[in-house]
């Protein structure tokens, strides 16, 4: 089953908005929380990380929230820019033994227009 | 600094014949991952390397992909008797052996499989 569900799939927003994402889990294990950022022919690369002791993490237009309760994380991203269309994926991460394993959610694609 | 370096950036093959990807990770990291992304779609967790410990491989499709890691470095996924489905992204990723750090990744491999 997928450990981490992210939506929406698609999100189309206009330049100077306010892009959000969610991702939800289930597995209290996790222990770390990163987003990555994908552009077309390339590697996802982190974008922001955070870990559930922290409910707010701000890094210029990037927030991540954090609802440990609820288990849920979303990424906003402030006055969104043309150069933000990307995809982006959630992750989470939970340590055992040394091995860190991550779960990638399926991904969103954002396009902001101009 | 150098980043995760992986060879070839694209790579086209006929059915049933094998293939060979590499991944050279950053220097001093010792966990490696690799993971499959289709086209469109989230990234599947294939296996996974952590310093001298056996590698988790539960991710791997089928007994037709394996992966070894020498000398605790350079990775190479094999692909054998390869299938038209086999045809995605293959992409890499390193990290450093302490909690919370988190991967980085090469730009992949784009297999296809005619």
């Amino acid at each position: 089953q997928q450990q981490v569900k992210q939506s929406p799939q698609s999100l189309i927003v206009q330049k100077g908005g306010i892009s959000i994402i969610n991702c939800a889990y289930e597995n209290t294990a996790f222990d770390y929380f990163p987003w990555y950022q994908q552009f077309p022919g390339k590697g996802p690369a982190l974008l922001i990380a955070i870990r559930p002791d922290v409910s707010e993490k701000k890094e210029g237009r990037f927030t991540i929230s954090f609802n440990k309760s609820a288990k849920q994380f979303s990424l906003h991203i402030m006055d969104s820019q043309p150069g933000d269309s990307a995809t982006y994926f959630c992750a989470a991460k939970v340590g055992l033994n040394n091995f860190n394993k991550f779960y990638f959610g399926s991904g969103t694609k954002l396009n902001v227009k101009p | 600094g150098a980043g995760v370096s992986q060879s070839p950036s694209n790579k086209v093959t006929e059915k049933g014949k094998d293939v060979e990807l590499r991944c050279d990770p950053i220097s001093g990291h010792t966990a490696l991952y690799w993971y499959r992304q289709s086209l469109g779609q989230g990234l599947e967790f294939l296996i996974y390397f952590q310093g001298n410990s056996a590698p988790d491989k539960s991710g791997l499709p089928s007994d037709r992909f394996s992966a070894e890691r020498t000398g605790g470095s350079v990775s190479t996924l094999t692909i054998q008797r390869t299938q038209q489905e086999d045809s995605a992204v293959y992409l890499c990723a390193s990290s450093r052996d302490r909690p919370n750090q988190p991967q980085h990744f090469g730009d992949g491999t784009r297999l296809s499989i005619l």
